[in-house]
């Protein structure tokens, strides 16, 4: 079982580049969310979905967009990236909001410079 | 706002020393407390607990709930270098994403 699968695993940019994380999940889990994680400070929600075609914000929202234009594959674009979104990025899925754990992917480590 | 809050921050124990690690939270229409163990790479799923008072166990590790207190805490007895992670609480409450605490540092020397 891959379970979920985050593509790269590491990359560089630099300064107002774009570019696009995949996650793909196996699971046939409705529910997939983005996390940003950077030293002292936990898992930082950027956004989520609740299902195919739809998404919502997260904590951390401002300078990344999302798509979910199939159930088993949620993408997370930086459209001008900069500094301050140098960070590791976490995919998750999940049956249920709530009730169930959520399932991680190994992470895309990213720098901007 | 929903809020979780781990403590201690960062800990340093002997191999064979038990540890206990603390998690409270404030989570409007609680439903649900989970644990999980984050070494290098993705975090892992510990517990996940919805009672209170009700003990989970996993060899070492042990959990519980205080659903009036409003706090979880982790036990990790005799442990081993391989414990050495962060450990991740987030609470619940079903309608909305998890929210995760900060995380504890343990590490654990020979």
């Amino acid at each position: 079982n891959a379970g979920v699968t985050q593509t790269p695993k590491f990359r560089v940019l630099k300064t107002g580049q774009s570019m696009t994380l995949l996650c793909a999940q196996d699971m046939n889990h409705e529910y997939m969310y983005w996390y940003r994680q950077d030293p002292g400070m936990g898992l930082r929600l950027i956004h989520y979905s609740v299902g195919e075609g739809t998404t919502a914000k997260g904590e951390v929202p401002d300078g990344y967009n999302v798509s979910r234009l199939k159930k088993q594959n949620f993408l997370l674009g930086l459209e001008s990236a900069a500094p301050s979104q140098t960070s590791v990025y976490f995919c998750a899925s999940s049956y249920t909001q709530g009730g169930q754990p959520q399932h991680f992917g190994d992470g895309t480590r990213l720098s901007i410079l | 706002e929903d809020k979780v809050v781990q403590s201690p921050l960062s800990l340093v124990v002997h191999e064979g020393d038990t540890v206990t690690l603390n998690c409270s939270y404030e989570v409007t229409n609680f439903r649900s407390l989970l644990w999980y163990k984050q070494e290098k790479k993705a975090p892992t799923f510990l517990f996940m607990l919805t009672s209170s008072g009700i003990e989970k166990k996993s060899g070492r590790l042990s959990s519980i709930l205080d659903k009036k207190e409003l706090f979880s805490i982790l036990n990790i007895t005799a442990t081993q270098t391989g414990d050495s992670a962060v450990y991740l609480c987030a609470g619940s409450h079903g309608n909305t994403p998890l929210v995760f605490g900060k995380g504890t540092r343990l590490s654990v020397i020979a």
